[in-house]
Formats: C-alpha cells, structure tokens, sequence
C-alpha cells in the first residue's frame, strides 16, 4: 500500500520569506500522480500543484514551485514571497490510477503559519 | 469556489441514527469522491463513483453506503452512527477519472 509521510507537523517562517515543506512516499509503482493541496482555516480543500511522474520537468505555479526526485521517492513544496494568505495546512497527496479508478493518499499534513 | 456542492454544512445527532450527505460535482465532471477527514485518521479516501457506477472503495465502513444517481450527484449514507464518526466529509469531483480532483466546502458531521 501506498503511503506518504510529512514529517514536518509545523513550520512558521515571517511574510516575504521562502519556505520549504517536505513530503516522501513509498511506491512501487511507476506512474502516478503528486499533489499539493491547501487547507485554510475556512477548511475548503484547495488544489496548490500537481506532478505527473512520468514528467522530469518540476511543476511551477506562480509562487509554487516542487522539487520531484522520483528515485528518492520526493516531493517537496517551495513557496516563494510568502503571504500571510499562504497561512494554512498543506497536504501532499500521491495518486494512482487502477483501471478507470483513481484513490488519493494524504499525509498527516504540516501547518504552516506566516506571521507578519 | 471549486463548483463542488455539498449539503448540509453541519449536521448535529445522535449515536445510533443515520444521515445522508448530498455532494453536487462540478458541471459536467463524471467522478465523485467522498472523503473523511477525522482529528486521529486524517484524510481518508472512502469511495469513488463514475458516472453512476462503484469504481473504488477504501476505508469505508460497512454502516456506511454511497451512491450515485442518473444526473451525477451522489449521496453518502451513514447508519447506526458512533461518536468515533464525528468528523469532517469532503465530496470531491473530477471530469474523469485521471483527472485532478477539486473538493466541496464539507460537511461537518458532530455526533453526540
């Protein structure tokens, strides 16, 4: 079974900085698909990135960047600038596909607090 | 606004009696999906339709049951209700099944 592991229950960095939340998983399978979803106090689930495995080239989003080592089974999030805004629970979430099926594995989640 | 519906907000029984949550995907999306997220769980995935039809089940509970109808939006039932199933229900939904998902606001089930 697929897992993912954020071993970074929280982190709190001040507004305009850079930071970097980590996420590994374990997987025998070849392709499939990585997210990055954000958890605001309002509690909606917001897609923030998503990664194809098959594709070497590291999605980017505005101020969202990842960093996907497939052979070291990684995925880290970078948020550049950070905002007060940004201030939410993020999820790391691995995707497979299983004939016509697709099931989402999150993490425990790291809150991260931007303080002004 | 992901477009992703869910009906009620919140939800306040009793143990031992049952409730439906309605989930509305987005315009034209096939799939839905139902997840709880609880305090000592986390997110987890409880089951997948498309288009009408069971694709993939995870840890759902056999008191628990879901379907989907004709015009794509989906109900989950939860039966013989336990203090343990206060929690958080996410519907999400996806044009098809290899698609991302975009998630509904919840509903907040408070069991007491």
């Amino acid at each position: 079974a697929q897992t993912v592991t954020q071993s970074q229950p929280e982190m709190s960095v001040q507004e305009a900085e850079t930071v970097t939340l980590s996420c590994t998983y374990d997987t025998s399978e070849s392709n499939y698909y990585l997210f990055w979803y954000k958890q605001p106090p309002s509690r909606q689930m917001i897609l923030v990135i998503r990664q194809e495995a098959y594709k070497q080239q590291n999605a980017t989003e505005n101020r969202f960047s990842v960093n996907f080592q497939k052979a070291a089974k990684s995925f880290s999030l970078k948020i550049s600038d950070s905002q007060l805004g940004d201030t939410a629970m993020y999820f790391c979430a691995f995707m497979k596909l299983i004939q016509g099926a697709q099931k989402l594995v999150f993490g425990q989640g790291t809150r991260l607090t931007i303080n002004p | 606004d992901s477009g992703v519906t869910q009906t009620p907000k919140h939800l306040i029984t009793a143990t031992g009696q049952r409730v439906t949550l309605r989930c509305s995907p987005r315009s034209g999306d096939l799939s839905v999906y139902w997840y709880q997220q609880s305090l000592d769980q986390g997110l987890q995935f409880l089951i997948q339709y498309y288009n009408g039809e069971e694709r993939a089940k995870g840890n759902i509970l056999e008191r628990f049951s879901a379907q989907q109808f004709p015009d794509l939006h989906s109900e989950l039932n939860l039966s013989s209700l336990e203090l343990g199933d206060s929690a958080l229900y996410f519907c999400a939904s996806s044009a098809d099944y290899n698609d991302e998902q975009f998630f509904g606001p919840g509903t907040r089930l408070t069991v007491l």
